[in-house]
């Protein structure tokens, strides 16, 4: 299992801040997803990227795969109550049905 | 839209019972998968399934069995509940196959199992 670290844990800011969440690996992976989690539910998928250095933007929240397919970052800009969750990265080695899942990020927008 | 759909949220079952979870996804997708999520230990593997009648183990399949019968259905067993096994269980699936570049799994809403 290829290990992905997120950092950091926790994360708690004030509406209207920016934030930054990251995820590293040794490993290079074929593919990496972003999920973002609500108390008492299931992980919503948030996006994929899939080539090195791709940055991809779903309105406030833009997403950035490393150039060697080792790392991402997912920053929000001007944060809201609503963007608070748990948020987990997830990477796929190449010819891999499953995925890693980093240990996730918990958010807190405070109003 | 991808639907994963789990039949139960919520259970509370005794020690000792044989407990089961159903899945059932509506995008014929090929992957099926149960995962277990534990404060502190994140998303963890059970078992997983790329096709009808197969699975495989994978990182935390003791106490745990699998059914794939049906391609869009995938049912998790626990023979014998034990305490330790209260957590939170997720049925996912994904479209992905070898050779594929890109692997995107969908989640259902999770069920809540207690054993007391």
């Amino acid at each position: 299992t290829q290990l992905l670290e997120q950092s950091p844990q926790f994360l708690s800011i004030q509406e209207g801040e920016n934030l930054t969440v990251y995820c590293n690996s040794s490993s290079v992976f074929s593919s990496l997803q972003w999920y973002r989690q609500e108390p008492g539910e299931g992980p919503v998928l948030l996006v994929t990227v899939v080539t090195g250095g791709e940055v991809k933007k779903l309105k406030r929240l833009t997403f950035q795969f490393g150039d060697a397919r080792k790392d991402s970052s997912l920053h929000i800009t001007a944060a809201q109550p609503g963007d608070t969750g748990l948020y987990l990265c997830a990477g796929a080695g190449s010819n891999d049905y499953k995925l890693s899942f980093g240990a996730g990020t918990t958010v807190t927008v405070r109003a | 839209d991808v639907k994963v759909t789990q039949s139960s949220r919520y259970l509370v079952k005794r020690t000792g019972e044989k407990v089961f979870l159903e899945c059932v996804q509506d995008m014929d997708h090929e992957n099926m998968f149960w995962y277990r999520q534990d404060p502190g230990l994140g998303l963890r593997l059970i078992y997983f399934s790329y096709d009808v009648k197969m699975k495989e183990k994978g990182d935390i399949p003791e106490g745990y069995s699998v059914s794939r019968e049906k391609k869009e259905r995938f049912s998790l067993i626990l023979e014998s509940a034990s305490t330790n096994q209260t957590s939170m269980y997720l049925c996912a699936s994904s479209l992905y196959r070898r050779g594929q570049y890109g692997n995107t799994i969908y989640f259902g809403e999770g069920s809540w199992l207690t054993v007391v």
